[in-house]
């Protein structure tokens, strides 16, 4: 079974540049997530997808970043203008449940540096 | 006030020690607990999760919760090298609806 599968692995830009992260989430997990880790923190939970419907975005900040989970699969996490402060891995994430048993897999991430 | 609260150590032990890590949370409706590995530059690996309190066990890794305390903890048997990582707890809502995670403990463990 292939691993969660996230592009790029390193991005480098400039603060007010925009930047998109691509997300390939293990075959029939229909529950998808992006989170946010910051050196030194744990991940923070930017938005959580439920198929292609959203869940939780509580914590995503709408001015400057966006998701979409194309018919219900691939996902993509956008940053537009990005911020120093945006300097993170991002991390995709996709859980299945089957009955009472739960699995969740995190892909390798996506290095940010804004400079 | 954090929904969760992790030692960031780090923790340093010998070879065969038995590790123990802990977190404390805030909300008594969570109602899922996670232990999660994290190897430096790879994304966090699920160890264990138990739902509501007690015990569960999976070889040399035991997860307790208190939900009188509010406490959980992860307990590492014959800790190996191999274990050295940092460590991250997490809690959630029944639905998964809310999931946050600690800031992580990094354990060494040395040969």
């Amino acid at each position: 079974e292939a691993g969660v599968a996230q592009s790029p692995r390193y991005k480098i830009i400039e603060k007010r540049q925009s930047v998109a992260f691509w997300c390939n989430p293990i075959s029939g997990h229909a529950t998808l997530y992006w989170y946010q880790q910051i050196l030194g923190q744990g991940p923070k939970l930017l938005i959580q997808f439920q198929n292609n419907g959203v869940v939780d975005d509580s914590q995503l900040p709408k001015d400057r970043f966006s998701a979409e989970r194309l018919k219900g699969v691939d996902s993509t996490l956008k940053i537009q203008p990005a911020k120093l402060e945006d300097s993170a891995v991002y991390l995709c994430a996709s859980r299945r449940i089957t009955g009472q048993q739960w699995e969740q897999y995190f892909g390798p991430g996506t290095r940010l540096t804004v400079t | 006030q954090k929904e969760v609260e992790q030692d960031p150590g780090p923790l340093s032990v010998p070879e065969g020690a038995i590790v123990s890590l802990n977190c404390t949370y805030s909300n008594s409706a969570f109602q899922y607990f996670m232990w999660y590995r994290q190897y430096s530059r790879k994304g966090p690996e699920l160890l264990m999760y138990t739902y509501s309190s007690g015990n569960k066990e999976d070889g040399r890794f035991t997860a307790q919760v208190d939900k009188s305390s509010k406490y959980i903890s992860l307990f590492i048997r014959d800790s190996q090298p191999s274990d050295s990582a940092t460590y991250l707890c997490a809690v959630a809502l029944y639905n998964f609806n809310k999931f946050y995670f600690g800031s992580g403990t990094k354990l060494n463990v040395k040969p």
